[in-house]
């Protein structure tokens, strides 16, 4: 069974302070995607990586994919309250007619302003 | 506006209730899927229709019955429910099965069974 492990499971910051969000595997993925979802709404996805060791930036948000493709992290600088929100990883997997998206365990951020 | 939209938002009902789940999308996407949400738990992959075929079904009690009649509609009857069955349903669509294209989702459905 694959899953994704995401830590820490709750955070709370002020504005301002940096952060750093962790999914960890011992499964190999295709991809990795990274969603937020805010209360009330479905998850939306923020980035996608797919090299062994990429990393993206999104403004303040720096997205990287471990170089065995089985971890990533999602590290946010100068956090706002706007990015309050549940965090979610989420791993692809192909393999024939069942090609699906593992969803990590998630974190939940609260930034006070 | 997320291209998915899903009837209702909320839904209250008994156990020995019948109801429906509605999504539709208008994005061209080939493949449509639900995911249940609970509390402190991942996102489960119920199931998986890729056009307008079902091609994944995760173990799922036969009390959740999906339909796709169309590549934008797909709908989850819901029959015969128990209290742990209160979460929130999401659905989610996009370009065929393969997982690198973005997945957009629905607002959900928040569910409570009494």
């Amino acid at each position: 069974t694959q899953l994704l492990e995401q830590s820490p499971q709750f955070l709370s910051i002020q504005e301002g302070e940096n952060l750093t969000v962790y999914c960890n595997s011992s499964s190999v993925f295709s991809s990795l995607q990274w969603y937020r979802q805010e209360p009330g709404e479905g998850p939306v996805l923020l980035v996608t990586v797919v090299t062994g060791g990429e990393v993206k930036k999104l403004k303040r948000l720096t997205f990287q994919f471990g170089d065995a493709r089985k971890d990533s992290s999602l590290h946010i600088t100068a956090a706002q309250p706007g990015d309050t929100g549940l965090y979610l990883c989420a791993g692809a997997s192909y393999g024939g007619a069942t090609n699906k998206l593992i969803f990590g365990t998630g974190t939940l951020l609260a930034v006070q302003p | 506006e997320t291209g998915v939209t899903q009837t209702p938002r909320h839904l209250v009902m008994g156990m020995t209730n019948k109801k429906s789940l509605k999504c539709e999308q208008h994005l061209g996407h080939n493949a449509m899927y639900w995911y249940k949400q609970s509390a402190k738990k991942p996102l489960e992959l119920m199931f998986v229709y890729s056009l307008e075929e079902r091609v994944e079904n995760n173990s799922v009690p036969s009390r959740f019955s999906p339909e796709c009649p169309n590549s934008s509609h797909l709908f989850l009857h819901l029959h015969t429910l128990q209290p742990e069955d209160s979460a929130l349903y999401l659905c989610a669509s996009s370009h065929g099965r393969h997982w690198n294209t973005e997945a957009f989702f629905g607002q959900g459905t928040r569910l409570t069974v009494v």
